[in-house]
Protein backbone atom coordinates (compact mmCIF):
# COMPACT_ATOMS: atom_id res chain seq x y z
CA UNK A 1 0.00 0.00 0.00
CA UNK A 2 0.71 3.57 -0.12
CA UNK A 3 2.99 5.30 2.50
CA UNK A 4 3.49 9.12 2.67
CA UNK A 5 6.52 10.83 4.78
CA UNK A 6 5.81 14.29 5.69
CA UNK A 7 8.67 16.80 6.96
CA UNK A 8 8.83 18.47 9.08
CA UNK A 9 7.16 17.57 12.25
CA UNK A 10 7.25 21.29 13.90
CA UNK A 11 8.12 24.24 11.63
CA UNK A 12 8.12 27.61 13.24
CA UNK A 13 8.55 31.06 11.20
CA UNK A 14 8.31 34.62 11.74
CA UNK A 15 4.18 36.27 10.58
CA UNK A 16 5.58 37.85 6.87
CA UNK A 17 8.21 34.57 5.90
CA UNK A 18 7.49 31.95 3.69
CA UNK A 19 7.05 28.22 5.12
CA UNK A 20 7.57 24.97 2.71
CA UNK A 21 6.26 21.25 4.05
CA UNK A 22 7.69 18.20 2.14
CA UNK A 23 6.10 15.27 1.64
CA UNK A 24 7.22 11.76 -0.21
CA UNK A 25 5.15 8.82 -1.19
CA UNK A 26 5.67 5.67 -2.78
CA UNK A 27 2.77 3.82 -4.67
CA UNK A 28 3.61 5.60 -8.49
CA UNK A 29 -0.06 4.95 -9.02
CA UNK A 30 -1.38 7.40 -6.62
CA UNK A 31 -2.02 10.35 -8.80
CA UNK A 32 -3.81 12.64 -6.24
CA UNK A 33 -2.16 15.20 -3.95
CA UNK A 34 -4.38 17.07 -1.56
CA UNK A 35 -3.23 19.23 1.38
CA UNK A 36 -5.23 20.00 4.31
CA UNK A 37 -5.31 22.40 7.35
CA UNK A 38 -6.54 20.89 10.98
CA UNK A 39 -7.63 23.26 13.34
CA UNK A 40 -7.75 22.36 17.25
CA UNK A 41 -11.09 20.69 17.49
CA UNK A 42 -11.96 20.83 13.79
CA UNK A 43 -12.01 18.47 11.11
CA UNK A 44 -9.19 18.16 8.38
CA UNK A 45 -10.29 21.33 5.52
CA UNK A 46 -8.84 21.08 1.62
CA UNK A 47 -7.01 23.79 1.15
CA UNK A 48 -5.04 22.92 -2.32
CA UNK A 49 -4.75 19.66 -4.32
CA UNK A 50 -2.94 18.73 -7.61
CA UNK A 51 -3.39 16.07 -9.75
CA UNK A 52 -0.47 14.02 -11.33
CA UNK A 53 -1.07 15.94 -14.60
CA UNK A 54 -0.11 18.70 -13.63
CA UNK A 55 3.60 20.39 -11.81
CA UNK A 56 2.44 23.47 -10.21
CA UNK A 57 -0.93 24.87 -8.77
CA UNK A 58 -1.01 28.23 -6.97
CA UNK A 59 -4.17 29.97 -5.16
CA UNK A 60 -3.46 33.19 -3.68
CA UNK A 61 -0.82 32.89 -1.05
CA UNK A 62 -0.29 29.32 -1.60
CA UNK A 63 1.14 26.38 -3.80
CA UNK A 64 1.86 23.20 -4.48
CA UNK A 65 4.67 21.45 -6.53
CA UNK A 66 4.41 17.98 -7.40
CA UNK A 67 8.02 16.08 -8.72
CA UNK A 68 6.19 12.67 -10.29
CA UNK A 69 9.74 11.24 -10.41
CA UNK A 70 11.50 11.76 -7.34
CA UNK A 71 7.86 10.84 -5.89
CA UNK A 72 7.87 14.48 -3.75
CA UNK A 73 5.39 17.25 -3.50
CA UNK A 74 5.34 20.18 -1.14
CA UNK A 75 3.15 22.85 0.08
CA UNK A 76 4.75 26.33 -0.31
CA UNK A 77 2.58 29.44 2.25
CA UNK A 78 4.18 33.00 1.47
CA UNK A 79 3.06 35.87 3.69
CA UNK A 80 2.36 33.69 6.61
CA UNK A 81 -0.26 35.29 9.13
CA UNK A 82 -1.00 34.54 12.72
CA UNK A 83 -4.06 32.59 11.26
CA UNK A 84 -1.89 30.06 8.98
CA UNK A 85 -1.34 28.67 12.50
CA UNK A 86 -2.25 24.73 12.32
CA UNK A 87 -1.13 21.60 11.63
CA UNK A 88 -1.34 20.48 7.72
CA UNK A 89 -1.41 17.44 6.42
CA UNK A 90 -0.46 15.78 3.26
CA UNK A 91 -2.21 13.22 1.34
CA UNK A 92 -2.26 10.69 -1.95
CA UNK A 93 -4.41 9.05 -3.71
CA UNK A 94 -4.53 6.16 -6.05
CA UNK A 95 -6.56 6.52 -9.12
CA UNK A 96 -8.56 3.33 -8.29
CA UNK A 97 -9.69 5.51 -5.26
CA UNK A 98 -10.11 1.75 -3.29
CA UNK A 99 -7.67 2.68 -0.68
CA UNK A 100 -8.87 6.11 0.45
CA UNK A 101 -6.52 9.09 0.96
CA UNK A 102 -3.46 7.79 2.78
CA UNK A 103 -2.23 10.76 4.92
CA UNK A 104 1.02 12.07 6.41
CA UNK A 105 1.56 12.70 9.91
CA UNK A 106 0.98 16.37 9.74
CA UNK A 107 3.19 19.33 10.04
CA UNK A 108 2.72 21.76 13.00
CA UNK A 109 2.67 25.13 11.82
CA UNK A 110 3.89 28.23 14.08
CA UNK A 111 3.36 31.82 13.06
CA UNK A 112 5.61 34.04 15.61
CA UNK A 113 4.01 37.55 15.48
CA UNK B 1 -25.12 25.23 2.88
CA UNK B 2 -24.89 22.59 5.59
CA UNK B 3 -21.35 20.71 5.42
CA UNK B 4 -20.86 17.21 6.56
CA UNK B 5 -22.40 16.51 10.08
CA UNK B 6 -21.44 13.86 12.69
CA UNK B 7 -23.28 12.95 15.67
CA UNK B 8 -22.66 12.70 18.51
CA UNK B 9 -19.29 15.05 19.37
CA UNK B 10 -18.03 13.00 22.49
CA UNK B 11 -18.58 9.70 23.40
CA UNK B 12 -17.52 7.92 26.21
CA UNK B 13 -17.44 3.96 26.65
CA UNK B 14 -16.12 0.93 28.30
CA UNK B 15 -13.96 -1.74 26.93
CA UNK B 16 -16.37 -4.37 25.23
CA UNK B 17 -19.17 -1.91 24.54
CA UNK B 18 -20.23 -1.16 21.01
CA UNK B 19 -20.53 2.02 19.53
CA UNK B 20 -22.46 3.44 16.17
CA UNK B 21 -21.34 6.41 15.28
CA UNK B 22 -23.66 8.75 12.68
CA UNK B 23 -22.66 10.53 9.39
CA UNK B 24 -24.75 13.07 6.98
CA UNK B 25 -22.91 14.28 3.74
CA UNK B 26 -23.04 17.34 2.12
CA UNK B 27 -26.29 17.58 0.30
CA UNK B 28 -25.38 15.88 -3.44
CA UNK B 29 -22.49 13.49 -2.35
CA UNK B 30 -22.72 9.65 -3.00
CA UNK B 31 -19.30 8.93 -1.56
CA UNK B 32 -18.85 8.41 2.22
CA UNK B 33 -15.70 7.61 3.97
CA UNK B 34 -14.87 6.95 7.33
CA UNK B 35 -11.39 8.02 8.78
CA UNK B 36 -9.71 7.03 12.47
CA UNK B 37 -7.22 9.76 13.72
CA UNK B 38 -5.37 9.14 16.43
CA UNK B 39 -3.97 12.01 18.56
CA UNK B 40 -0.79 13.20 16.54
CA UNK B 41 -1.31 11.44 13.68
CA UNK B 42 -2.74 11.70 10.57
CA UNK B 43 -6.28 9.94 9.47
CA UNK B 44 -6.12 6.97 8.45
CA UNK B 45 -8.70 5.39 6.37
CA UNK B 46 -11.19 3.22 7.65
CA UNK B 47 -13.99 2.65 5.08
CA UNK B 48 -15.21 4.43 1.81
CA UNK B 49 -19.05 4.14 0.42
CA UNK B 50 -20.63 4.55 -2.84
CA UNK B 51 -24.30 4.34 -3.83
CA UNK B 52 -24.61 2.33 -1.00
CA UNK B 53 -21.78 0.07 -1.51
CA UNK B 54 -18.53 -0.56 -0.38
CA UNK B 55 -16.29 0.33 -2.24
CA UNK B 56 -13.00 0.54 0.06
CA UNK B 57 -11.80 -1.01 3.53
CA UNK B 58 -8.44 -0.20 5.19
CA UNK B 59 -6.43 -2.13 7.45
CA UNK B 60 -8.78 -2.37 10.14
CA UNK B 61 -10.30 -5.13 12.06
CA UNK B 62 -13.86 -7.45 11.52
CA UNK B 63 -14.65 -5.34 14.76
CA UNK B 64 -15.50 -2.03 12.43
CA UNK B 65 -18.24 -1.91 10.16
CA UNK B 66 -20.12 0.25 8.03
CA UNK B 67 -23.24 1.23 5.91
CA UNK B 68 -25.10 3.79 3.84
CA UNK B 69 -28.14 4.35 3.69
CA UNK B 70 -30.41 5.58 0.74
CA UNK B 71 -30.21 9.12 1.23
CA UNK B 72 -26.41 8.64 1.28
CA UNK B 73 -25.67 8.96 4.98
CA UNK B 74 -23.80 6.64 6.90
CA UNK B 75 -23.14 4.87 9.79
CA UNK B 76 -19.76 3.17 11.42
CA UNK B 77 -20.20 0.43 14.26
CA UNK B 78 -17.46 -0.94 16.04
CA UNK B 79 -18.09 -3.94 18.22
CA UNK B 80 -15.45 -5.00 21.46
CA UNK B 81 -14.36 -1.97 21.76
CA UNK B 82 -10.37 -1.56 23.32
CA UNK B 83 -8.46 1.02 24.42
CA UNK B 84 -6.78 1.31 21.46
CA UNK B 85 -9.83 2.41 19.66
CA UNK B 86 -9.95 5.87 21.72
CA UNK B 87 -9.73 8.30 18.75
CA UNK B 88 -11.30 11.19 16.36
CA UNK B 89 -13.73 9.15 14.22
CA UNK B 90 -13.74 11.58 10.69
CA UNK B 91 -16.27 11.44 8.13
CA UNK B 92 -15.96 13.17 4.90
CA UNK B 93 -18.11 13.29 1.44
CA UNK B 94 -17.49 13.84 -2.20
CA UNK B 95 -19.16 14.17 -5.23
CA UNK B 96 -17.63 10.70 -6.96
CA UNK B 97 -15.80 7.62 -5.69
CA UNK B 98 -12.44 9.41 -7.00
CA UNK B 99 -11.16 12.38 -8.40
CA UNK B 100 -13.59 14.92 -6.32
CA UNK B 101 -11.55 16.27 -3.25
CA UNK B 102 -12.99 15.15 0.27
CA UNK B 103 -14.73 17.69 2.84
CA UNK B 104 -14.20 16.42 5.89
CA UNK B 105 -17.21 16.41 9.50
CA UNK B 106 -15.73 17.83 12.74
CA UNK B 107 -15.84 14.45 13.94
CA UNK B 108 -16.58 12.13 16.60
CA UNK B 109 -14.16 11.68 19.75
CA UNK B 110 -14.74 8.67 21.21
CA UNK B 111 -12.93 7.93 24.24
CA UNK B 112 -12.60 4.67 25.80
CA UNK B 113 -12.29 3.61 29.68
Amino acid sequence: GENVEQHPSTLSVQEGDSAVIKCTYSDSASNYFPWYKQELGKGPQLIIDIRSNVGEKKDQRIAVTLNKTAKHFSLHITETQPEDSAVYFCAAQEGGGADGLTFGKGTHLIIQP
Amino acid sequence: DAGVTQSPTHLIKTRGQHVTLRCSPISGHKSVSWYQQVLGQGPQFIFQYYEKEERGRGNFPDRFSARQFPNYSSELNVNALLLGDSALYLCASSLYVVGAPDTFGSGTRLTIV
